[in-house]
């Protein structure tokens, strides 16, 4: 089992909609979670941290951690052509040199 | 501020030869790690570097080597490369090396090796 596992996708919304991607995790241990967006040919770049039980909103988008569940997620709101992009998650796994474990990634196209 | 800032952008090796690649972080940061991604993958762990010390070491062979200097900064050092080392090499800055701390990417060194 992977430690960190998202749905690759692609996953493809219409333009304005709201855009939710999900990612799980395997260990229970774990303190801090991640969104980091990567358009083509880029570096990843970060838009959320999330770290307690709940929901976190910055702007148009929510990061929420279940922690029991081991599951984090993301909603774009009102998406935008300009949201295309490969959203990774990454977790610090408890125990370790508090390097990111990333997910392999989730494909987003928002549709004009 | 400048953000993290990488050297070289692109590089292209033959199989055998030896890369350095250059890590500046966000002024002020401490903690340096390097990360390997491949086309398609989420990146891997390579090396994390605190106060100058190794903090973490990820799944690679001993090819790989880094380093961090007195003003923060880093090299990673990749010998004998490998058609397979052909990836993108991130370098991430942060803070400190405690847990909820966030860490920012520079902008990657492309390696192609042929």
């Amino acid at each position: 089992q992977k430690e960190v596992e998202q749905n690759s996708g692609p996953l493809s919304v219409p333009e304005g909609a709201i855009a939710s991607l999900n990612c799980t995790y395997s260990d229970r241990g774990s303190q801090s979670f991640f969104w980091y967006r990567q358009y083509s040919g880029k570096s990843p770049e970060l838009i959320m941290s999330i770290y307690s039980n709940g929901d976190k909103e910055d702007g148009r988008f929510t990061a929420q951690l279940n922690k029991a569940s081991q599951y984090v997620s993301l909603l774009i709101r009102d998406s935008q052509p300009s949201d295309s992009a490969t959203y990774l998650c990454a977790v610090i796994v408890s125990g370790s040199a508090r390097q990111l474990t990333f997910g392999s990634g989730t494909q987003l196209t928002v549709l004009p | 501020d400048a953000g993290v800032t990488q050297s070289p952008t692109h590089l292209i090796k033959t199989r055998g030869q030896h890369v350095t690649l250059r890590c500046s972080p966000i002024s002020g940061h401490k903690s340096v790690s390097w990360y390997q991604q491949v086309l398609g993958q989420g990146p891997q762990f390579i090396f994390q570097y605190y106060e100058k010390e190794e903090r973490g070491r990820g799944n690679f062979p001993d090819r790989f080597s880094a380093r961090q200097f007195p003003n923060y900064s880093s090299e990673l050092n990749v010998n004998a490369l490998l058609l397979g080392d052909s990836a993108l090499y991130l370098c991430a800055s942060s803070s400190a090396h405690r847990d909820h701390t966030e860490a920012f990417f520079g902008q990657g060194t492309r390696l192609t090796v042929v």
